[in-house]
């Protein structure tokens, strides 16, 4: 069975911290793999990862797919309370349409 | 692009009543997908379509679940009798598919209390 994991399950820093979020996967086909922050309201998109050791950045988030480990990392370095969320990764397969294995998700609470 | 238009933002109902939450997709997006999400489960896709086809409906708990969509600018998902192990709040998502990666964009999600 499919199967995706994140950790930590729950995070609290504080402010100007670096975090590293983790993803790992168990599945077969894989084709890509995808960060999504959801505050209060809808996930939205962050990066999508497709090939090993390429890191993808943006601003003070930055991310990087390992497939011989079947993970990825996503990092957040300089924290601010804005970060705090729920940072989802997702799963895309190739034999699956365009249908995405969530995982259950890191709750990030960045305090002042 | 407005981004995907779900509605209504919450709904409050009681235990056997019909519900009916209604999407409408990025246009030119031609993939819809219905997500679920409770603090138990996370986030769980419950059906998608593809150019206005049910592809997948394997996720959608029971027969009381059902779900449709019409045209290429509106779906809807229906509960009829609700529970109160449907609360959740249902989320509704587009993609443009391969073109994009299969990139998906959520809408704001509908928040379901069944009392």
């Amino acid at each position: 069975e499919d199967k995706v994991v994140q950790s930590p399950l729950s995070l609290v820093v504080h402010e100007g911290d670096t975090v590293t979020l983790n993803c790992s996967y168990e599945v077969t086909n894989f084709r890509s793999l995808l960060w999504y922050k959801q505050e209060k309201k809808a996930p939205t998109f962050l990066f999508m990862l497709t090939s090993s050791g390429i890191e993808k950045k943006s601003g003070r988030l930055s991310s990087i797919l390992d497939k011989k480990e079947l993970s990825s990392i996503l990092n957040i370095t300089a924290t601010q309370t804005g970060d705090s969320a729920i940072y989802l990764c997702a799963v895309d397969l190739t034999n699956t349409g365009n249908q995405f294995y969530f995982g259950t998700g890191t709750s990030l609470t960045v305090i002042p | 692009d407005a981004g995907v238009i779900q509605s209504p933002r919450h709904e409050v109902t009681e235990m056997g009543q019909e519900v009916t939450l209604r999407c409408k997709p990025i246009s030119g997006h031609n993939s819809l997908f219905w997500y679920r999400q409770t603090m138990m489960r996370g986030l769980e896709l419950l059906i998608y379509f593809n150019n206005n086809v049910p592809i997948d409906d394997s996720g959608m708990p029971e027969d009381r679940f059902s779900a449709k969509m019409p045209n290429a600018s509106f779906s809807t998902l229906k509960i009829q009798p609700s529970e109160p192990r449907d609360s959740a709040v249902y989320f509704c998502a587009s993609s443009l598919g391969p073109a994009e990666g299969n990139i998906q964009y959520f809408g704001a999600g509908t928040r379901l209390s069944v009392l």
